[in-house]
């Protein structure tokens, strides 16, 4: 079974819908992360949480928003969905206590298209 | 502040040719540095890793890379390329306390028959 799943894969909705995205892990990882990635952009960070209680915007966190439910899962929202937040979406974990600290292990990405 | 520079977004090499994606970095503090490899339709896959150990870094399916400081490089090298290293690689850098990763924007490498 694969330690970092995304829900749902694949999604198609309209302009103005809001939207969830949902990331578990079973690696028992206190860090996770929201990325986007768009063609020729690489991935930009949108959301990272380092515990439950510690959640701080990225990169390019605007329309969007976060909720870390539990150490192993964590969501994002959009609350009114828009065209150009059409992307690929990915969800990472990683371990602060690991020695290779910062190595993060990536989900299967939610392919998003707002119309 | 952290940044990544991946020079060419699209390789080209033949089958059995030396593969070579070049990555460069900007860091204020010693940085921890990252491959990662996409293939299509699926997620980011880490490929190697180098934190302050050996700076010549042996990863998956035959790839290494190596670590130089006064060239601020880690590229990414493989003898020999085979049709299924067909991907996307993305280089990396985390640094100071926290961790976080800075991605290049990704290099696309095509193999030939």
């Amino acid at each position: 079974d694969a330690d970092v799943t995304q829900t749902p894969r694949n999604r198609i909705t309209k302009t103005g819908k809001r939207i969830m995205l949902e990331c578990s892990q079973t690696k028992g990882h206190d860090r996770m992360y929201w990325y986007r990635q768009d063609p020729g952009l690489g991935l930009q960070l949108i959301y990272y949480s380092f515990d439950v209680k510690d959640i701080n915007k990225g990169e390019i966190s605007d329309g969007y928003s976060v909720s870390r439910q539990a150490q192993a899962k964590f969501s994002l929202s959009l609350e009114s969905a828009i065209p150009n937040q059409t992307a690929l979406y990915f969800c990472a974990t990683s371990d602060s206590k690991s020695e290779g600290r910062g190595t993060q292990y990536f989900g299967p990405g939610t392919r998003l298209t707002v119309l | 502040a952290q940044s990544v520079t991946q020079l060419g977004s699209h390789v080209s090499v033949s089958e059995g040719a030396l593969v070579l994606l070049r990555c460069n970095y900007s860091s204020s503090v010693p940085p921890y540095l990252f491959w990662y490899v996409q293939y299509p339709n699926q997620g980011l896959q880490l490929l190697l890793k180098y934190t302050s150990a050996a700076t010549l870094v042996k990863g998956i399916n035959g790839f290494e890379a190596e670590f130089k400081k006064s060239e601020t490089s880690f590229h990414l090298t493989k003898p020999s390329a085979h049709m299924s290293d067909a991907a996307e690689y993305f280089c990396a850098v985390s640094g100071g306390s926290n961790y976080k990763l800075t991605f290049g924007k990704g290099t696309l490498l095509t193999v030939n028959p």
